[in-house]
């Protein structure tokens, strides 16, 4: 059973790079899928972030691309979200998820992590 | 980029009730569109794919049905589980794209 798992830094200052990583557990993520990242501000709905696949090719939102970074580490079975520049609208639960083979939806997904942007 | 847009934003429904959500996409995305269930504190849930293929594990009392631009998603027969924030989303088209939601209520 394919397991999602992100950690990362609570709390983030304005300006500064927020980093966040997703440990799959129960699939080798070099095995194939796509992977995502999605966000979900306080109380709001969804926002596609953007997908990697495997091989490292990336997908993502226009309206965060001049921002954003996704990258995979085979070796380690995870995979990593850069966002720079945050500010309070990216106050947000960060969730990671599979997307499925072969189209664009989701079928797994971690559990989410709060992330504030506060001085 | 495609506007997925769910109605109604809260429906209000007795258990064993049917409940029917909508939503509507501001162009075709064929039969490309995926719901989701979101309880509170926890992370989204497939329920549909393809408009109308139930993901695994998940009740026949849920249905999803159209295309093109209109959708909806049919719970049959409401649980008091399935009192939850329903989303749909589009795959046909970059960049991906979430409708609003639809909160189901207990009446």
């Amino acid at each position: 059973q394919v397991q999602l798992q992100e950690s990362g830094p609570g709390l983030v200052k304005p300006s500064e790079t927020l980093s966040l990583t997703c440990v799959v557990s129960g699939y080798s993520i070099s095995s194939g899928y796509y992977w995502g990242w999605i966000r979900q501000p306080p109380g709001k709905g969804l926002e596609w972030i953007g997908t990697m696949s495997h091989g490292g090719n990336t997908y993502y939102n226009p309206s965060l691309k001049s921002r954003v970074a996704m990258s995979i580490d085979t070796s380690k079975n995870h995979f990593s979200l850069r966002l720079s520049s945050m500010t309070a609208a990216d106050t947000a639960v960060y969730y990671c998820a599979r997307r499925s083979l072969p189209e664009n939806y989701f079928d797994r997904w971690g559990q989410g992590t709060l992330v504030t942007v506060s001085s | 980029e495609v506007v997925m847009t769910q109605s109604p934003a809260t429906l209000s429904v007795s258990p064993g009730e049917r409940a029917t959500l909508s939503c509507r996409a501001s162009q075709s995305v064929n039969s490309i569109l995926a719901w989701y269930q979101q309880k509170p504190g926890q992370a989204p849930r497939l329920l549909i794919y393809a408009a109308s293929t139930r993901a695994a594990n998940i009740p026949a009392r849920f249905s999803g049905s159209g295309s093109g631009t209109e959708f909806t998603l049919t719970i049959s027969s409401l649980q008091s589980e399935d009192f939850a924030v329903y989303y749909c989303q589009q795959y046909n088209n970059w960049p991906l794209t979430f409708g609003g939601g639809t909160k189901v209520e207990i009446k």
